[in-house]
């Protein structure tokens, strides 16, 4: 079974740029997240997807970071304008969706190094 | 809110010793899930272990076993028998355990790194 893929997987832009990244989630997972991991910390959610519905974006810098799962299956994360802080790794998981709470492992990504400079 | 602390950033074990990752949290739900994530130098997340809150048992994978004190709020991880593989980034992670939607997100703490000399 293949895992979650994501790209790039490093990227390098100057701030105020824009970027975008890319997650093809594993095949039949309903459940879509984008976490954001700051060096140091843990990962922090900022979106999840149920198909291709938001369930929870609270944590979505919404100015400027925007999300979209065409067709429930894809994902594309993009960041406009970007700032210095937003340097980190965005990762992308997946999960069933539709099993019981104690089964519904998420999967993660390799995920994406994003710099901005 | 529920919060993860993991108040080792940094621990060392010799190969084929045991180690023990520590980890508390804050909750006020009574029913829940806690995991044990390990993040190698390549970044790919991969669940090591999980614990329901309702269940007082244990739980065990092969050489990973956690110690769940449900009253205390404390999850600790406890790696027997480590190996050079075992060698990443550690995080405590939380999830609610009520059904669907927004509550599905895990918590994380700030992570352990973990070094396995040889």
């Amino acid at each position: 079974e293949a895992g979650v893929a994501q790209s790039p997987r490093y990227k390098i832009i100057e701030k105020r740029q824009s970027v975008a990244f890319w997650c093809n989630p594993i095949s039949g997972h309903a459940t879509l997240y984008w976490y954001q991991q700051i060096l140091g910390q843990g990962p922090k959610l900022l979106i999840q997807f149920q198909n291709n519905g938001v369930v929870d974006d609270s944590q979505l810098p919404k100015d400027r970071f925007s999300a979209e799962r065409l067709k429930g299956v894809d994902s594309t994360l993009k960041i406009q304008p970007a700032k210095l802080e937003d340097s980190a790794v965005y990762l992308c998981a997946s999960s069933p969706g539709h099993l019981a709470p104690s089964t519904d492992t998420q999967y993660f990504g390799p995920g994406t190094r994003l710099t901005v400079l | 809110a529920q919060t993860v602390t993991q108040s080792q950033p940094e621990m060392s074990v010799q190969e084929a010793e045991t180690v023990t990752l520590s980890c508390t949290y804050d909750t006020s739900e009574s029913d829940y899930y806690l995991f044990w994530y390990k993040q190698p130098p390549s970044r790919q997340m991969i669940l090591v272990i999980r614990q329901e809150a309702y269940k007082q048992q244990n739980a065990t994978e092969n050489r990973f076993s956690v110690n769940f004190q449900k009253a205390a709020k404390s999850f600790s991880l406890k790696i027997s028998d480590s190996q050079l593989g075992d060698a990443a980034m550690y995080f405590c992670a939380y999830r609610s355990a009520r059904r669907g939607g927004a509550t599905n997100k895990l918590i994380f703490g700030t992570g352990t790194l973990l070094a396995v000399q040889p």
